[in-house]
């Protein structure tokens, strides 16, 4: 079961407009992934959150972990064509025994139009 | 370079025929992963390795199968129980938990 919730799951903003990604779990989140993916590819990664209120940036995007480590936000400043796809976060959740196994939520489609 | 490779990138198979999709990784990994990705599902995880010899079932590993022989490879196995194998597959490594995974270029299935 998907235990991480993202939304929206689909957005549609004009190019050169701010928006925001969240993605909420019920649990405490110890290693926290943003990727991206154009339709009918692989992932690729983007950032990686830990710590309770860390913030990384890289060009034009933005992630957050909450101090209390259970929602995490991905914000795109001015949007551009190739911010275009799907935003996936993706969670450490502990398996069987010390295994860890890496977990998505749904996704979020991202439409910028020019 | 190194990388992780999936093949083939499109598949074809007749209903009730196995199926293997290959994973292969040059990154000295240890773990593996396999997903399976459906229009507005996200990344459902199948199948997942730590270890070689080692791998546990992830939360639809029904009608699925692995193997992990070798650290660089991590084949998967669609079989004829599998009600709904038509999907895109994702396969992933990384080196320990709290790293970044690295994924293949995907492979998609489609039985007929």
């Amino acid at each position: 079961s998907q235990e991480l919730e993202q939304s929206p799951q689909s957005l549609i903003v004009q190019e050169g407009k701010n928006l925001t990604i969240n993605c909420t779990s019920s649990k405490t989140l110890y290693g926290l992934y943003w990727y991206k993916q154009k339709y009918g590819e692989g992932l690729i990664f983007l950032m990686m959150l830990q710590k309770g209120g860390e913030e990384k940036s890289h060009e034009k995007i933005t992630a957050k972990l909450d101090e209390k480590k259970q929602q995490s936000s991905l914000h795109i400043t001015a949007s551009q064509p190739s911010h275009a796809g799907i935003y996936l976060c993706g969670a450490d959740k502990q398996g069987r025994g010390s295994n860890y196994k890496l977990t998505f939520g749904k996704g979020t489609l991202l439409t910028v139009n020019p | 370079d190194g990388g992780i490779t999936q093949s083939p990138k499109y598949l074809f198979r007749k209903e009730g025929q196995n199926v293997t999709l290959s994973c292969e990784q040059n990154l000295n990994h240890d773990a593996m992963y396999w997903y399976r990705q459906d229009p507005g599902q996200g990344l459902r995880l199948i199948y997942y390795s730590q270890i070689v010899n080692d791998f546990q079932k992830g939360d639809i590993a029904e009608g699925y199968s692995v193997s992990r022989e070798k650290k660089e490879s991590f084949p998967l196995t669609v079989t004829s129980a599998q009600k709904n194998p038509t999907a895109f597959y994702l396969c992933a490594s990384r080196g320990l938990w709290y790293t970044e995974a690295f994924f293949g270029q995907g492979t998609r299935l489609t039985v007929v």
